[in-house]
């Protein structure tokens, strides 16, 4: 296993544009959560999943944002009409129900919205 | 709800000597996890070190180690023979037991600098 894989590492997209991230989790991590972290500031919570249920959304998550984890494997984080807000860095991470290690975390992907 | 403080933005030492990072939390629950996190500049997160609150002993892992005060909600992490290596930002992050609402919130970070 090579850890949480998030795909791509970097995007630039127009202001207006839809994107897609992709998050693949630690294959016997049934937990998979995705932060989000601007400039010098801390991971902020987004959404979390366990298996393919969603359980929780921030209310950092607008309208736009939409999460998926079909078949409680890899996970999608949809933007639709990027504003250059939405510019930061988007990671993802995983655990397992069953241990309170903490988590796992990719290396992020780096959208910058211009 | 849960908060996680980090009063110190950045920080300065010299290679092979001892730091401190401060943080305190905010909570009412009796159990739960704190972690702190190392994030090298533009790598990825990676666990430090993790304490769990019903334990009154103070986590190590080799130049790392934490003090721990429960009753005033602070959690230091102490790194020990300092390392170019270590520059890095550092969080500390906090977790209730597993349930339902298991995210974890993060501080703010503090910036640290090892200097050669």
């Amino acid at each position: 296993d090579t850890g949480v894989s998030q795909d791509p590492r970097h995007k630039i997209t127009k202001r207006g544009q839809n994107v897609t991230f992709r998050c693949d989790p630690i294959s016997e991590h049934n937990r998979l959560y995705w932060y989000r972290q601007t400039l010098g500031q801390g991971p902020e919570f987004l959404t979390y999943f366990q298996n393919e249920a969603q359980l929780e959304k921030s209310r950092l998550l607008s309208d736009r944002f939409s999460a998926e984890r079909p078949k409680g494997s890899f996970s999608t984080l949809e933007i639709q009409r990027t504003e250059q807000g939405d510019s930061a860095m988007y990671l993802c991470a995983s655990s397992s129900a069953w241990q309170n290690y903490g988590y796992t975390f990719g290396s992020g992907t780096r959208l910058t919205v211009v | 709800a849960q908060t996680v403080t980090q009063s110190q933005p950045e920080m300065s030492v010299q290679e092979a000597e001892t730091v401190t990072l401060s943080c305190t939390y905010d909570t009412s629950e009796n159990n739960y996890y704190l972690f702190w996190y190392k994030q090298p500049p533009s790598r990825q997160m990676i666990l430090v070190i993790r304490q769990e609150a019903y334990k009154q002993q103070n986590a190590t892992e080799n130049r790392f180690s934490v003090n721990f005060q429960k009753a005033a909600k602070s959690f230091s992490l102490k790194i020990s023979d300092s390392q170019l290596g270590d520059t890095a930002m550092y969080f500390c992050a906090f977790m209730k037991p597993q349930n339902r609402d298991d995210k974890i919130i993060f501080g703010k970070g503090t910036r640290l600098h090892i200097l050669p």
